[in-house]
């Protein structure tokens, strides 16, 4: 029940496209769900982030769809770019969890995004 | 300064070394995190503090110690460690009140365990 689902696991774009990635849960308890970028050698950064009471919030060429009640979430990334080509991560974190203000962040397993120029 | 900085970027160790690994930042926030990352794979957590104090423990082997001397540092001493404890790992800090949610993560440190 802990478990974030996140398809595909590897997206190949032409630059210019829209590339799509999506992530399924299936813990009510999430309240939270930030989508971070990982370069090569890098650490995952904060990407753009959705509570489930939006169902949709964009920043720049980003936007996150929230589905509350499929629990479902995606990632749309416009004019994709080849810099945008790097590894992405959903996540979600439930209230309270490990009784806890700061809780635990659960990933899914990440897709590939490669962006062809 | 946003920045969480981890020392040292690269280590290799062997299985009867000590050594540890060293994250810092300056953000004022009060929780800090210690992440191990295989290859393409997701960060798994390993440790959680809250206030400097200990707060999860995701029932990660006593080999690993995390230790948290101040609200700015946070170590991971390495003890007696095996091969498939190699593993990229990442400190990750957030702040206090609204902003607990967001994790700023450093560059990591990759571990080779001869």
């Amino acid at each position: 029940q802990q478990q974030v689902k996140q398809s595909p696991q590897s997206l190949i774009v032409q630059k210019g496209g829209i590339s799509i990635i999506n992530c399924a849960y299936e813990n009510t308890a999430f309240d939270y769900f930030p989508w971070y970028q990982q370069f090569p050698g890098k650490g995952p950064a904060l990407l753009i982030a959705i509570r489930p009471d939006v169902s949709e919030k964009k920043e720049g060429r980003f936007t996150i769809s929230f589905n509350k009640s499929a629990k479902q979430f995606s990632l749309h990334i416009m004019d994709s770019q080849p810099g945008d080509s790097a590894t992405y991560f959903c996540a979600a974190r439930a209230r309270n969890a490990g009784g806890t203000s700061y809780g635990k962040l659960t990933f899914g397993q990440g897709t590939i995004l490669t962006v062809h120029p | 300064d946003t920045e969480v900085t981890q020392t040292p970027k690269h280590l290799v160790m062997g299985m009867t070394n000590k050594k540890s690994l060293k994250c810092e930042q300056h953000m004022g926030h009060r929780a800090m995190y210690w992440y191990k990352q295989k290859a393409k794979k997701p960060p798994e957590l390993m440790f959680v503090y809250s206030y400097e104090k200990l707060s999860i423990n995701e029932s990660v082997p006593s080999r690993f110690s995390p230790e948290c001397p101040n609200s700015s540092l946070l170590n991971l001493h390495l003890h007696a460690l095996q091969p498939e404890d190699s593993a990229l790992y990442l400190c990750a800090s957030s702040p206090p009140g609204q902003g607990r949610n967001i994790q700023y993560f450093g560059a990591g440190t990759r571990l080779s365990v001869l």
